[in-house]
């Protein structure tokens, strides 16, 4: 059964500052890993996905990266502003119906 | 243009009334999904409809049902409501292909329906 389980649950960080959320999941077998936002009271924003071929994305200050053979995936941030201060999810696709979400790292940037 | 939408926002009601959520996507998808959110903000999926094949999630109770009555909308119909339904219930949509494709499966979010059950 596939767990997927996210590192830190909170992270507060002073502005200007990169930092790296942390995601890993315990059956190797995905299809991809979806990263996303949630503001609070809203739906989830999709950040980035990445392919269980592809190693690492990019998306302007977002970078994600993904070993499948460990079981992890990496989110860095580059110069976070306060507007980064948010929730953030990673999902995992097994195929078909199964989508499994971590519980998510709250990040709070400080001006 | 909002790629997916659901009204409505919040619900308030009474145990044991029936209610309903709707939801369209004007992305073209072909596979929807309806996920709760409950109280400790974990995410898990309830249904997944594709090409009218329509995958349950074991867990969740036959007093929810979701309807599609083509494929752009997915509605979620809740009965005899339980203090426990209350939750923020998001759909979401997606290109679904066998082994993710050149979309990768990306999954895109309505902004979340509140239900609060009195």
């Amino acid at each position: 059964k596939q767990e997927v389980t996210q590192i830190p649950a909170a992270l507060s960080v002073p502005e200007g500052e990169n930092l790296v959320l942390n995601c890993s999941f315990t059956d190797s077998a995905i299809y991809n890993l979806q990263w996303f936002r949630q503001d609070p009271g809203k739906g989830l924003t999709s950040l980035l996905l990445i392919q269980s071929s592809q190693r690492e994305q990019t998306s302007g200050r977002l970078n994600a990266s993904l070993d499948k053979s460990s079981g992890r995936s990496t989110l860095y941030i580059a110069a976070s502003q306060p507007g980064d201060s948010a929730t953030y999810l990673c999902a995992v696709w097994g195929g078909g119906f199964k989508t499994i979400f971590g519980a998510g790292t709250r990040l709070f940037v400080k001006a | 243009d909002t790629a997916v939408s659901q009204t409505p926002k919040y619900l308030v009601t009474q145990m044991g009334n029936d209610k309903s959520i709707k939801c369209e996507q004007n992305l073209g998808h072909d596979t929807m999904y309806w996920y709760k959110q409950d109280s400790k903000k974990f995410l898990k999926i309830m249904f997944s409809y594709n090409n009218k094949e329509l995958i349950i999630n074991e867990t969740v109770p036959n007093r929810f049902s979701p309807k599609s009555p083509d494929k752009a909308h997915l509605n979620l119909h809740i009965n005899s409501l339980e203090l426990g339904d209350s939750a923020v219930y998001f759909c979401a949509s997606s290109h679904l292909t066998p082994t993710g494709g050149r979309s990768g499966n990306e999954q895109f979010f309505g902004p979340g329906t509140r239900l609060t059950v009195l």
